[in-house]
């Protein structure tokens, strides 16, 4: 079964780049990766998401390994608003007559500091 | 105030029994999904319904149950309730089935289990 693993927490100064991991060792073939955040229990808001390529857009990138096992959020200049958990999750698609599954990680709490 | 609705607030039981938590969509929104919201676990979730079928699943364990009906309001049914369902759930909605398509938050559910 897919699983995603996340540090608990990360620091990161304002104005530099966020660099959040996520160990996602036993992904398949098909599964995408998605990142979300949370800013102080609001609902999540969707980020990035990829499948095996570099990601690129106006929030983040997103960098997959080769292999595929691990990837990581790159917030290119944090602002005190990125404060937020960030989560890593693997979407695995539907079966037939099944439904898609989504696999959170317990996500990392970033705190951007002035 | 984002349209979606959650009842009851509140909501405070005891082990072994079963309790049903109610989601209203916004208007004209056709997805819900249920997420459960802990300190030691995070932000998980659920499950989601678009157009009363089931379109995703996350960590559900077998012991809950959901369903969406016909006028699109939804239930999450917690059954043999343990000490470690305390929690806050949240329903969400959004127009669309693509889980990275906006979604709006209820105020939420807390349940205490005793």
């Amino acid at each position: 079964d897919a699983k995603t693993t996340q540090p608990p927490s990360m620091d990161c100064a304002e104005g530099r780049a966020a660099n959040l991991p996520c160990n996602h060792s036993t992904i398949s073939g098909n599964e995408y990766v998605y990142w979300y955040r949370q800013i102080h229990s609001q609902g999540p808001q969707y980020i990035i998401h990829g499948l095996k390529n570099n990601e690129t857009n106006e929030m983040a990138s997103l960098i997959i390994t080769e292999d595929r096992k691990s990837s990581t959020l790159i917030l290119p200049h944090a602002t005190l608003r990125d404060t937020a958990v960030y989560y890593c999750i693997v979407r695995v698609p539907r079966t037939q007559g099944g439904s898609e599954k989504l696999v959170f990680g317990k996500g990392t709490k970033l705190t951007v500091n002035p | 105030d984002s349209g979606v609705t959650q009842t009851p607030k509140h909501l405070i039981t005891a082990t072994g029994q079963r309790v049903t938590l109610r989601c209203s969509p916004r208007s004209g929104d056709l997805s819900v999904y249920w997420y459960q919201q802990s300190l030691d676990q995070g932000l998980q979730f659920l499950i989601q319904y678009y157009n009363g079928e089931e379109r995703a699943k996350g960590n559900i364990l077998e012991r809950f149950s959901a369903q969406q009906f016909p006028d699109l309001h939804s239930e999450l049914n917690l059954s043999s309730l343990e000490l470690g369902d305390s929690a806050l759930y949240f329903c969400a909605s959004s127009v669309g089935r693509l889980f990275t398509d906006t979604q709006y938050f209820g105020p939420g559910t807390r349940l205490t289990v005793l």
